[in-house]
């Protein structure tokens, strides 16, 4: 089946600092790879929508200069995370989906600790 | 705009009952639902996805149903188990390659 790679699963930074997320899609092209967010006991939250070869789509309120998405490649989407505070640490989660009418399939999260 | 609704928010339920988790979504003009289910700290794992054609689909112990009309899904658990225990979330994608509206999902506890 469709598998999307996430990594890291961890990560622990210090304020200031930037981190990168990789999403990979193992088995197939995702031309569009889905960013979300989840916060404790709540719900996921859509950051940004990727686009293989163009500029991404953000949600409203959500800052397209701290949250970086390049999706350079058919298999390869990132998320930087630049100056991060602790108020950015979150779940941070990819989606993509195999085919048209295909479900969608979900990287394993990035749990990010900004101390 | 489409909103996915889940009830209830919270179930404890012992160990071998059979219980019912409710979606209901405003905009009955979708292609499939797709149920998922998250454990603490963990990304979300694909239980069943409904085509829209569709009224139920089945993987072991678990049972979907879709009631596009109405706007309605539920997820039937038979015969619960400790393992179960976790968050279950019901989707819905919008056209085309939009991304999915979940709903806020229900936390299910099974006790030993």
């Amino acid at each position: 089946g469709a598998v999307v790679s996430q990594h890291p699963s961890r990560v622990i930074c210090k304020s200031g600092t930037s981190v990168k997320i990789e999403c990979r899609s193992l088995d197939f092209q995702a031309t569009t790879m889905f960013w979300y967010r989840q916060f404790p006991k709540q719900s996921l939250m859509l950051m940004a929508t990727s686009n293989e070869g163009s500029k991404a789509t953000y949600e409203q309120g959500v800052e397209k200069d701290k949250f970086l998405i390049n999706h350079a490649s058919l298999t390869l989407s990132t998320l930087t995370v630049t100056s991060a505070h602790p108020e950015d640490s979150s779940f941070y989660i990819c989606s993509a989906r195999f085919r048209d009418n295909y479900g969608y399939t979900f990287g394993s999260g990035t749990r990010l600790t900004v101390v | 705009k489409q909103e996915v609704t889940q009830i209830p928010a919270a179930l404890s339920v012992p160990e071998g009952e059979n219980l019912v988790l409710n979606c209901s979504f405003t905009d009955s003009a979708i292609y499939n639902l797709q149920w998922f289910r998250q454990d603490p700290g963990k990304g979300l794992t694909s239980l069943l996805l409904i085509q829209s054609s569709q009224r139920e689909q089945t993987s072991g112990r678990l049972n979907a149903s879709l009631d596009k009309s109405s706007g309605r899904s539920t997820l039937y658990i038979a015969a619960s188990q400790p393992g179960d225990s976790a968050t279950y979330l019901c989707a819905v994608p919008g056209s085309g390659n939009t991304p999915l509206v979940f709903g806020k999902g229900t936390r299910l506890s099974v006790i030993a």
